[in-house]
């Protein structure tokens, strides 16, 4: 079984410019995650999808971060415009979303720099 | 809110040495406790998990014993390997909070043969 799929594994770019990020999840997996880990951190929610629904994007920084998931499959997240302190691994993830306990399994990450 | 505090690093040893990362956790409910381990350009990987008090998670070695009574998650093994070398995340999961995952900052074992 194919795990999480990420692209591009690295990417960069200068400051102000646009950048997008894709993620398909593991066939069958319900929520999908996307995290932000800025270096020597642990990865720090941005926004939780169950299906194609935002259920917690409270940790987004709507002026300049926008993320969908259509279809309740692949989910793409954008940046527009980048700032330096963009500059981290977003990492993507999903799980079945069982309600007993919440085992979650990541993709390699996309690693961004912002110059 | 919920969190998870784990010992800084980097942690250094040698092959065979005996390995603790400390890790103690604040949530509001009963939370599920995790270890991920992330080797050099690789993403988060599942390394145990202990869903309910007095549990014990293992895998490869590595073990974890679930205390409520410390709300700590302590990760050990017996004999590192230089292939444990990697970045070791604590990590919990609360129902009551939406089931949202909760990182610890990370620690970086070096294991020198």
């Amino acid at each position: 079984e194919a795990g999480v799929v990420q692209s591009p594994r690295y990417k960069i770019i200068e400051k102000k410019q646009p950048v997008a990020f894709w993620c398909n999840p593991i066939s069958g997996h319900n929520t999908l995650y996307w995290y932000l880990q800025n270096l020597g951190q642990g990865p720090e929610l941005l926004i939780r999808y169950e299906n194609e629904e935002a259920v917690d994007d409270s940790q987004l920084p709507k002026d300049r971060f926008s993320a969908e998931r259509l279809k309740g499959v692949d989910s793409t997240l954008k940046i527009q415009p980048a700032e330096l302190g963009d500059s981290a691994v977003y990492l993507c993830a999903s799980s079945l979303g069982d309600s007993t306990y919440n085992e979650q399994f990541f993709g390699p990450g996309t690693r961004l720099t912002v110059l | 809110g919920d969190s998870v505090t784990q010992m800084e690093g980097p942690v250094t040893l040698s092959e065979e040495a005996f390995l603790t990362i400390n890790c103690t956790y604040t949530a509001t409910g009963y939370p599920s406790l995790f270890w991920y381990v992330q080797y050099p350009g690789e993403g988060l990987q599942l390394l145990l998990k202990a869903t309910k008090a007095d549990d014990k998670g293992s895998n490869k070695g590595f073990e974890a014993t679930y205390r409520k009574e410390t709300t700590s998650f302590h990760l050990e093994k017996g004999s590192v390997q230089v292939s444990d070398s990697a970045v070791y995340f604590c990590a919990l999961s609360d129902l009551n909070n939406n089931n949202d995952m909760r990182f610890g900052a990370g620690t970086r074992l070096t294991v020198k043969p």
